[in-house]
């Protein structure tokens, strides 16, 4: 267990419709990151949030947002959902900045299913 | 712009017999390199990671991978295989230059499988 957590662990619903993703990070992590794995593109960065501020975007589409709050928890919202947005939906944590060689460490991740 | 590469989609070993995953990489700073560990319907367990210093790097579960500048390579390596190895691992890089600040790739993934 990873101290991360997620919820829900799935999620089905529509196209055209609206989701929100939670994450809890580690007692004491400032970073939270957001993943997308699916089948053709593996796992891709989303984007990234320290201390309530984005810090880096990656791959993330235009109907997807995200943010994080004070209490550090982070939400990760689709919108107008796509069947191609079917996959499973990581957050991780860092202490600090992973790109200043602090390690992620990964929640269980989200499974949603857009019929 | 950086790049991670797994050039192997599965790895098949007996078990009691060495594994080794291959990772290579291409990036325009100094790579901090990761290397972490998906089981079935789980996410991902961080195994070890090269930042600076000892080439060889130690992790959990007796893992250890070898940071090789000169070939771009950083391959995870256990000497004993278990059947409990049997599983998805990614190698992941994050370049230090700063036109990739904060953006990891992961390679696509090597499914391990071990057999008794």
């Amino acid at each position: 267990d990873s101290g991360v957590t997620q919820t829900p662990k799935h999620l089905i619903t529509a196209t055209g419709q609206r989701v929100t993703l939670r994450c809890s990070p580690r007692s004491g992590d400032l970073s939270v990151y957001w993943y997308q794995q699916s089948l053709d593109q593996g796992l891709q960065f989303l984007i990234q949030y320290y201390n309530g501020e984005e810090r880096a975007k990656g791959n993330i589409l235009e109907r997807f947002s995200a943010q994080q709050f004070p209490d550090l928890h982070s939400e990760l919202n689709l919108s107008s959902l796509e069947l191609g947005d079917s996959a499973l939906y990581f957050c991780a944590s860092s202490v600090g900045l992973a790109e200043l060689g602090d390690t992620q460490y990964f929640g269980p991740g989200t499974r949603l299913t857009v019929l | 712009a950086q790049s991670v590469a797994q050039p192997e989609d599965q790895v098949n070993v007996a078990e009691g017999n060495p594994l080794t995953v291959k990772c290579t990489y291409s990036v325009s700073g100094n790579p901090y390199l990761f290397w972490y560990v998906q089981y079935p319907n789980r996410g991902l367990q961080f195994l070890l990671k090269y930042i600076t210093g000892d080439n060889l790097v130690k992790g959990s579960y007796g893992f250890e991978a070898e940071f090789n500048k000169s070939q771009t390579s950083f391959h995870l390596k256990k000497p004993s295989a278990l059947v409990s190895d049997s599983a998805l691992y990614f190698c992941a890089v994050r370049d230090e230059g700063t036109d990739s600040w904060g953006k990891f790739q992961f390679g696509a993934g090597t499914q391990v499988v071990v057999t008794p």
